[in-house]
């Protein structure tokens, strides 16, 4: 299993600045996922951010908006950059440990995201 | 955690054929998501089924949901080799939570 945290757990930002959430994990990982949730929506896949590579997006998903850091295999942040009203959402990074099915992955607290 | 069975773990079928997944899931839910997952990727959404729903559609796919039963089927129609995937449901219940199903790997044969 793995334990994985999450900062900042919310936060309330203006339009038009920029907030970096970072993802720790209990243990190393090749694999990081970044996904968005708004409000009674289901998760949306952002990018999946692997060590040692460029994160690979999503449709509708840009770099320039959604920058990525994975500089060890326990760590990754995600940046929302210039924010608008419409990035309000909550983030939430998750791993994968041992093979590729959904019960190895495991998701983070979240990071709550209101932007004015 | 992990709180869903699906079956059948593996299926095989030509292309053009239909595949049909099913899921159950043990918790009161607000909805039922399904995702597709391609090897190496994370999970892509494909539909999301409301509690006071009992079936959706949404081009070649068809949700079912009996809360009754507390079961979840995918019906995937004409299936293309592009379709070769993991597909996994995920109950979400109202505080927030997700609970996997199991998976059903799928291979369609060109």
């Amino acid at each position: 299993s793995a334990v994985i945290s999450q900062k900042p757990s919310r936060d309330i930002c203006q339009r038009g600045t920029s907030l970096t959430i970072q993802c720790q994990v209990d243990s190393q990982v090749t694999m990081m996922f970044w996904y968005r949730q708004q409000p009674g929506q289901s998760l949306t896949l952002i990018a999946t951010a692997n060590q040692g590579s460029e994160a690979t997006y999503e449709s509708g998903f840009v770099i320039d908006k959604f920058p990525i850091s994975r500089p060890n295999l326990t760590f990754s942040t995600l940046t929302v950059s210039n924010m608008s009203p419409e990035d309000s959402s909550i983030y939430l990074c998750s791993v994968e440990i041992g093979g590729a099915r959904s019960e190895t992955q495991y998701f983070g607290p979240g990071t709550r995201l209101l932007v004015l | 955690s992990q709180q869903g069975e699906e079956d059948p773990q593996a299926l095989s079928i030509q292309e053009g054929e239909n595949a049909t997944m099913n899921c159950s899931y043990k918790t009161s839910i607000n909805n039922l998501q399904w995702y597709r997952q391609n090897s190496g990727r994370g999970l892509v959404h494909l539909i999301l089924i409301r509690s006071n729903e009992r079936e959706k559609h949404s081009g070649r796919l068809r949700v079912t949901l009996d809360t009754s039963k507390k079961s979840s089927s995918l019906l995937i129609t004409a299936s293309r080799a592009a379709d070769t995937a993991s597909y996994f449901c995920a109950a979400q219940n109202t505080g927030n939570q997700f609970y996997f199903g199991t998976g059903t790997s799928l291979t369609v044969i060109p």
